[in-house]
């Protein structure tokens, strides 16, 4: 079965930077489309980012733009988002998720348990 | 960005009643709309997706309907697994965007 397993979530300092990996499996990875959503008690659910299953388009929200960067290693089934210049603002869950197919593409079918980071000094 | 506005935040009900939330785009979304179950310290599971197609392996007590800027999702006979925050997601324009949830609570 599909399985979406985050980590490296924790306290990081405002300005700090932090990797996320998401370990993927039960599934061809190469061929979805994945994404990471975060979510907060105040602000809910966030989309954050894209990247195609070949890894060449990339999208963002225009929160994170020029600050978080999303890759994918398909040889290791494995989604990150490097995340940069971290604000207080961007403390949530950060979940990984695949994105779906045909009628389904453009919402989130399968998600992992989710990561917390929390930017505070 | 395109808002999408559930109602109501928050509903009680009780095991074997059947309750409608109701998701509103601010503007058209065609039948791209998403529905999601989540329950504390889980991720959201996805139940239904361009508006009425149920993701496999999700029950036939939930049901989703609507097209444009109105959508419901119907959950019949309720069990004590279905009180949950439910949020609805449009994907028809960049950027996809969630509701802002609606809590189900047993009274």
């Amino acid at each position: 079965q599909v399985q979406l397993v985050e980590s490296g979530g924790g306290l990081v300092k405002p300005g700090g930077s932090l990797r996320l990996p998401c370990a993927a499996s039960g599934f061809s990875f190469s061929d979805y489309y994945m994404t990471w959503i975060r979510q907060t008690p105040g602000k809910g659910l966030e989309w954050v980012s894209y990247i195609s299953g070949d890894g060449t388009t990339k999208h963002y929200a225009d929160s994170v733009m020029g600050r978080f960067t999303i890759s994918r290693d398909n040889a290791k089934n494995s989604l990150y988002l490097q995340m940069n210049s971290l604000r207080a603002e961007d403390t949530a869950i950060y979940y990984c998720a695949r994105v779906g197919s045909i009628e389904a593409a453009g919402t989130f079918d399968h998600w992992g348990q989710g990561t917390l980071v929390i930017v505070s000094s | 960005d395109i808002q999408v506005t559930q109602s109501p935040s928050s509903l009680s009900a009780s095991v074997g009643d059947r309750v409608t939330i109701t998701c509103r785009a601010s503007q058209d979304i065609r039948h791209y709309l998403a529905w999601f179950q989540q329950k504390p310290g889980k991720a959201p599971k996805s139940l239904i997706y361009a508006a009425s197609r149920l993701q496999s392996g999700v029950p036939s007590k939930f049901s989703g309907s609507g097209s444009g800027t109105e959508f419901t999702l119907t959950i019949s006979s309720l069990q004590p697994e279905d009180f949950a925050t439910y949020y609805c997601q449009q994907y028809n324009s960049y950027p996809p965007t969630f509701g802002q949830g609606t809590r189900l609570e047993i009274k």
